[in-house]
């Protein structure tokens, strides 16, 4: 079973410039997540969807981030203007639906920003 | 509100050494809880995890976790030690609300390293 792919794997950019993140959860999971880890932090969640619809943005920035999941399967995650604190590791997990929280969510490799 | 607190940020074990990282959580109810392992650049892996029952959990690669209500812990055993479990450990706390399948709350993490 392939795992959760998140492209790219790393990118640096300038402040204020745009940047956008890609990923693909493991077929037949309806939750995604997207979670920013700044380092030597743990993983903070910025949005939920469940299928094309989002449950939970209430941590997302939305001046300046924000993600989408059209068609209910992959998800995009950009930034508009990019800032220096916003540098961190942006991970994507996908988990089944019908468990909520007892379903093990699986985690993608994660992107590593860095804004310059 | 829902915290996860990992008192040690870095912990140094000799080879074939016990291990215990430390987790405490604050949260109103009954919580699920579980443990992640990070290593570099790799996304995060389920260890094992807690819902209600039995109060010592089983997980992978040999590890257990022990739920203590009393003293709100959480605490990551592993009786031996291996040069390969030398990554970043995170406990979570998982919180359900609204609509929401439920979020994971994580600590900041504990690193690991492993003498030969």
């Amino acid at each position: 079973e392939a795992g959760v792919a998140q492209s790219p794997r790393y990118k640096i950019i300038e402040k204020r410039q745009s940047v956008a993140f890609w990923c693909n959860p493991i077929s037949g999971h309806a939750t995604l997540y997207w979670y920013q880890q700044i380092l030597g932090q743990g993983p903070k969640l910025l949005i939920q969807f469940q299928n094309n619809g989002v449950v939970d943005d209430s941590q997302l920035p939305k001046d300046r981030f924000s993600a989408e999941r059209l068609k209910g399967v992959d998800s995009t995650l950009k930034i508009q203007p990019a800032k220096l604190e916003d540098s961190a590791v942006y991970l994507c997990a996908s988990s089944l639906v019908s468990q909520g929280l007892r379903g093990e969510q699986y985690f993608g490799p994660g992107t590593r920003l860095t804004v310059t | 509100a829902q915290s996860v607190t990992q008192p040690d940020i870095h912990i140094t074990v000799s080879e074939g050494a016990s291990l215990e990282l430390r987790c405490n959580y604050s949260y109103g109810a009954t919580p699920y809880l579980f443990w992640y392992v990070q290593s570099p650049g790799q996304g995060l892996q389920l260890l094992l995890k807690y819902f209600s029952g039995d109060t010592l959990v089983q997980g992978i690669k040999g590890f257990e976790a022990e739920f203590k209500r009393s003293q709100s812990s959480f605490n990551l055993r592993k009786p031996s030690v291996h040069w390969s479990d030398a990554a970043e450990y995170f406990c979570a706390v998982g919180a359900q609300y609204g609509g929401s399948q439920g979020n994971l709350i994580f600590g900041k993490g504990t690193k690991l390293s492993v003498k030969p």
